[in-house]
């Protein structure tokens, strides 16, 4: 039973660029959420979204950043016009239901902004 | 905001010895959870304590949970140098079905000398 895959691994973008981060749940998990680790801190929340819908965005920042979940594939965390200030760890976890979860880590994606 | 804060920040000890963290938050929870990351990877799941236990064990760690003062802590015992890892609590908020985020610490960084 494969655990939750995150690619790419590592992901070095220019100023202005857009930056692409997937994720695929562990199997039959249908619960995906997303985190973000700066240099020296812990991991922050983002978002939390099931099948094709975001469920809690509040972790987000309102500009730039967005996400999704679609009924076929990954989940897509995106990125755009990406500044230095985006550069670190972001993590993606699953878990089998939303409540009382227990949720598995993938291995992160670190973006690297130039 | 509730966050889950780990005590102390480093903790270095010989191999063979117990290590033992702690972890304080402020809101109510449903759950918490102890994470491992090892440098450069990403986060491991180490054990999951829901509100009502008190006290949880598994292989050689040992979890307990205070909610009356809303702390818990993670015992290793007979630490080996595989064991040098950051350690993250992290809590699943009661928040009467809202977000399901968990909130991480900044973690504990633990080093198991030869």
């Amino acid at each position: 039973n494969a655990g939750v895959m995150q690619n790419p691994r590592h992901l070095v973008r220019r100023r202005g660029q857009e930056a692409r981060l997937r994720c695929s749940p562990m199997k039959g998990h249908s619960h995906v959420y997303w985190y973000r680790q700066l240099p020296e801190e812990g991991l922050k929340f983002m978002v939390y979204l099931q099948k094709e819908n975001i469920i809690d965005e509040s972790g987000m920042p309102k500009e730039r950043f967005s996400a999704e979940f679609p009924k076929e594939g990954p989940s897509i965390l995106r990125i755009q016009q990406v500044v230095r200030g985006d550069s670190a760890a972001y993590f993606c976890a699953s878990s089998e239901t939303g409540y009382y979860n227990e949720q598995f880590f993938g291995p992160g994606t670190r973006l690297t902004v130039l | 905001s509730q966050q889950g804060e780990e005590d102390p920040q480093a903790l270095s000890i010989q191999e063979g010895e117990n290590a033992t963290m702690n972890c304080s938050y402020k809101t109510s929870i449903n759950n918490l959870q102890w994470y491992r990351q090892n440098s450069g990877r990403g986060l491991v799941h180490l054990i999951l304590i829901r509100s009502n236990e008190r006290e949880k064990h598994s292989g050689r760690l040992r979890v307990t949970l205070d909610t009356s003062k809303k702390s818990s802590s993670l015992l290793i015992t007979a630490s080996r140098a595989a064991d040098t890892a950051s350690y993250f609590c992290a809590t699943d908020p009661d928040s009467g079905g809202g977000a399901d985020g968990l909130t991480f610490g900044k973690g504990t960084h633990l080093i198991i000398q030869p």
